[in-house]
């Protein structure tokens, strides 16, 4: 059982170019989030999913987008990237329906240059 | 969801209590306090949730006041492995996007 997953690790990309992160995890988890952390500061929401083929926009999702095609992965994306989008990418899950709280998992978090 | 209070720093030696203290005087009854830390580098981790009784599992024990308005998270015994920055985080458990709204948290510094 992996838990949440996250792809890549680290990358540096220059302004206006584009890439995906992919986040997966295996514990069937209905709730799916894309959160990024920039130092010194706590996470911030930037789009999530209530289920497979479902996404919304969370505090910050300007410069994002996501889809959630498949149940067990969330895909976050930047179309044209800028230096404001140099941060940490934490992906996250958690069941749905669970009474008395629950328990976010988050994945080991995505590095992202941007120069 | 409620704010929190939470110091920006606290310091505690190997193997004694650390008590992190948290106040969400604003909290709503049907509000949840969450606990969860972030070693450096890596994701945050779960560590605790309560809504009015005291609650204790493997990692810690949550202390909330009767009246709600504060909690505290206790490590028995810490380690070094414990360094971390340690969230308070209050909300409903259901009925909404289901988010977590950090704060900067405290930062706890065990020393040997």
């Amino acid at each position: 059982n992996a838990g949440v997953t996250q792809t890549p690790k680290f990358r540096v990309l220059k302004t206006g170019q584009s890439m995906t992160l992919l986040c997966a995890q295996d514990m069937n988890h209905e709730y799916m989030y894309w959160y990024r952390q920039d130092p010194g500061m706590g996470l911030r929401l930037i789009h999530y999913s209530v289920g497979e083929g479902t996404t919304a926009k969370g505090e910050v999702p300007d410069g994002y987008n996501v889809s959630r095609l498949k149940k067990q992965n969330f895909l976050l994306g930047l179309e044209s990237a800028a230096p404001s989008q140099t941060s940490v990418y934490f992906c996250a899950s958690r069941s749905l329906g669970e009474t008395g709280g629950y328990e976010q998992y988050f994945g080991p978090g995505t590095r992202l240059t941007v120069t | 969801d409620a704010k929190t209070t939470q110091p920006p720093s606290m310091d505690c030696a190997e193997g004694r209590a650390a008590n992190l203290p948290c106040n969400h005087s604003t909290i709503s009854g049907n509000e949840y306090v969450y606990w969860y830390r972030q070693i450096h580098s890596q994701g945050p981790q779960y560590i605790i949730h309560g809504l009015k009784n005291n609650e204790t599992n493997e990692m810690a024990s949550l202390i909330i006041t009767e009246d709600r308005k504060s909690s505290t998270l206790i490590l028995p015994h810490a380690t070094l492995r414990d360094t971390a920055v340690y969230y308070c985080i209050v909300r409903v458990a259901e009925g909404s996007q289901g988010n977590l709204i950090f704060g900067k948290g405290t930062k706890l510094s065990v020393k040997p």
